[in-house]
């Protein structure tokens, strides 16, 4: 199985802080790559596929780059909603994989 | 609005059975491949199983391989999860999750949109 690890795994920011996420995985996995947002007590919702494709309603201040093995979610200017769980998740093989997941919480 | 309800969660003893639905409405659920996704208290996103829209092809996380089924039922837009030989470790909310592709795709895409709010499943003597 093909092993995703993010970094790091918790942090604090404030809100107006520019945030990156990192995300690796243990082989190359072209652009399959999947990032989720997770609140407390909620469903993930999908943010980005193909590593850089934003979902039909995220704010443009989420943004995606990489390609292979290395991977970031790039959080422009924090707002005071996106305090939350972040998972990158690839699909490239099965079985499918999940990194451990990012907590930013509020500095 | 797409709607996933999943329903059949509870206690179970080590060793028994359950059997998780996911209700679907507002999509076209024949068209769409759909998978489980499962999360322990406090931890991270599993992926559990995978089932083609039209049931034909089925994948599943070494974890539940031989334990667990995967299947659909696209008259009545219901995703089943049959689990057997329950452990400890399948203590969880278990979220049904549509794939993102559909049949003009065939092959699932991979990823999750929308996810069910779940239902958590306890194991437990």
């Amino acid at each position: 199985a093909i092993r995703m690890t993010q970094s790091p795994s918790s942090f604090s920011a404030s809100t107006g802080d520019r945030v990156t996420i990192t995300c690796r995985a243990s082989q190359g996995i072209s652009n399959s790559l999947a990032w989720y947002q997770q609140k407390p007590g909620k469903a993930p919702e999908l943010l980005l596929y193909a590593a850089s494709t934003l979902q039909t309603g995220v704010p443009s201040r989420f943004s995606g780059s990489g390609s292979g093995t290395d991977f970031t979610l790039t959080i422009s200017c924090l707002q005071s909603d996106d305090f939350a769980t972040y998972y990158c998740q690839q699909y490239y093989s099965y079985p499918l994989t999940f990194g451990q997941g990012t907590k930013v919480e509020i500095k | 609005q797409v709607q996933l309800v999943e329903s059949g969660g509870g206690v179970v003893q080590p060793g028994r059975s359950l059997r998780l639905s996911c209700a679907a409405s507002e999509f076209t659920f024949s068209s769409y491949s759909m998978h489980w996704v499962r999360q322990a208290p406090g931890k991270g996103l599993e992926w559990v199983a995978i089932i083609w829209f039209d049931g034909t092809n089925k994948f599943y996380a070494d974890s539940v391989k031989g334990r667990f089924t995967i299947s659909r039922d696209n008259s009545k837009n219901t995703l089943y999860l049959q689990m057997n030989s329950l452990r400890a470790e399948d203590t969880a909310v278990y979220h049904c999750a549509r794939d993102f592709g559909n049949i003009y795709d065939y092959n699932p895409r991979g990823w999750f949109d929308p996810w069910g709010q779940g239902t958590l499943v306890t194991v437990s003597s």
